[in-house]
């Protein structure tokens, strides 16, 4: 059972605009959501978070929005640039009362210049 | 100065072999962490560890165990390898429970 979606396997952008990924999840009990990047041979490395208290949480370059009511989040990625080429997966967990971050399929971003 | 690192970083074995695969994080995080990523790039964890409790996937065959010499280090141990356990497993480990994980290279296990 899926509990965190990403529908939408590959994505392209040119250089300098903004790349949008999304993220679905079905279980409302999910309270902290994180962004990681992964590079080919390499795990994912962590980008961005976010808790249920907020609907966006910014750093730098990166953005992510989460819609509670819709069950969805965000990540915002201006501008792009080449080096943000990578697959893109979306996680969440139950916060302090869980301990397992479940993980969508990925996005895959190519940032063409 | 790897913050996470797995070996090997592929393993290629024959069915009904068992084998492990070691991890090292070097972060003096408290929990470490074992996934599996399948051919569906879906990425599944499979058990997570601290100094004082082992939380199992139940989904996980008991074929699999991790072992934990030390706060440092969590190995797996895979006994009488199927070929549905071909996979990308990476380890990984994070400073409490509930926080960001700082992931392994990850270890390409084929079973022939």
């Amino acid at each position: 059972d899926q509990q965190v979606k990403q529908n939408s396997p590959s994505l392209s952008v040119q250089e300098g605009r903004i790349s949008i990924l999304n993220c679905d999840y079905t279980n409302s009990m999910f309270d902290y959501f994180l962004w990681y990047k992964k590079y080919p041979a390499e795990g994912p490395t962590f980008l961005i978070s976010i808790s249920s208290i907020k609907d966006k949480n910014e750093d730098g370059r990166f953005t992510v929005f989460l819609n509670k009511s819709a069950k969805h989040l965000s990540l915002h990625i201006v501008p792009s640039q080449p080096g943000d080429s990578a697959v893109y997966f979306c996680a969440a967990s139950r916060g302090l009362t869980g301990n397992q971050f479940y993980f969508g399929t990925g996005t895959s971003l190519t940032v063409i210049p | 100065d790897t913050a996470v690192s797995q070996t090997p970083k592929y393993l290629v074995t024959q069915m009904g072999n068992d084998k492990s695969i070691k991890c090292e994080q070097n972060l003096g995080h408290d929990t470490m962490y074992w996934y599996k990523q399948d051919s569906k790039k879906f990425l599944k964890i499979m058990f997570s560890y601290n100094n004082k409790e082992l939380i199992i996937n139940e989904t996980v065959p008991n074929r699999f165990s991790p072992k934990s010499p030390d706060k440092a280090h969590l190995n797996l141990h895979i006994n009488s390898l199927e070929l549905g356990d071909s996979a990308v497993y990476f380890c990984a480990s994070s400073q409490v429970r509930e926080s960001e994980q700082y992931f392994g290279p990850g270890t390409r296990l084929t079973v022939t």
